[in-house]
């Protein structure tokens, strides 16, 4: 069965810290990986991963991902209140009966402190 | 450029009543996808469409039906509704997948609730 598992489930940390969101996945047909961050609302897009070893970086925010091991980090350095969200991580398979779809794992829940 | 929208954002049913969810996109995109988020469970699809006129099931699609007569529109269907239909409902959108690879956009959710 295809799954994305995301640790920790939630996380509390201080403003200024950094912190380390992990997504290890099983899927068949993989096709990229992707990381959203979800607020109130919608989700938001983040990064999408699809060559082991590449570092992609936003500002304070950098995910890379491992095919071989079949995982990704997603890293927040010197995180601020603004970035108390659900982080959530996608698979995206194409092939077998699938096109686009995402598999997502439950979300890691920060909340920033000040 | 308003992206996705979903219509209502809001809705209260009775057990087996009837709806259908609205979802619009104005991007051109080809792939149109309902997902559902419960607590806990993060986001499941329940169906997908990969152009007008196609539909293909998700992963629980089970008392849901779609139809994607424009391009722009994706409609999701409830013929009787039930309480474990209770949840927020996404749409998504995206170019495609063919060749390049493009993220999927999501509209803000619709809320619904059964009693």
């Amino acid at each position: 069965e295809d799954k994305v598992v995301q640790s920790p489930l939630s996380l509390v940390v201080h403003e200024g810290d950094t912190v380390t969101l992990n997504c290890s996945y099983e899927v068949t047909n993989f096709r990229s990986l992707l990381w959203y961050k979800q607020e109130k609302k919608a989700p938001t897009f983040l990064f999408m991963l699809t060559s082991s070893g590449i570092e992609k970086k936003s500002g304070r925010l950098s995910s890379i991902l491992d095919k071989k091991e079949l995982f990704s980090i997603l890293n927040i350095t010197a995180t601020q209140t603004g970035d108390s969200a659900v982080y959530l991580c996608a698979v995206e398979q194409v092939g077998g009966g699938s096109q686009g779809n995402l598999i997502f794992g439950k979300g890691t829940k920060l909340s920033v402190k000040p | 450029n308003a992206g996705v929208t979903q219509t209502p954002k809001f809705r209260v049913l009775k057990t087996g009543q009837s709806m259908t969810l609205l979802c619009a996109q104005d991007m051109n995109h080809e792939y149109m996808y309902w997902y559902r988020q419960d607590p806990g469970m993060g986001l499941r699809l329940i169906h997908y469409s990969v152009g007008e006129g196609t539909t293909a099931k998700g992963e629980v699609p089970d008392g849901y039906n779609v139809s994607r007569l424009k391009k722009q529109n994706f409609l999701l269907g409830l013929e009787s509704a039930a309480p474990s239909q209770t949840s927020v409902y996404f749409c998504a959108s995206t170019r495609g997948t063919s060749g390049n690879r493009y993220e999927q956009y999501f509209g803000p959710g619709t809320r619904l609730t059964v009693t």
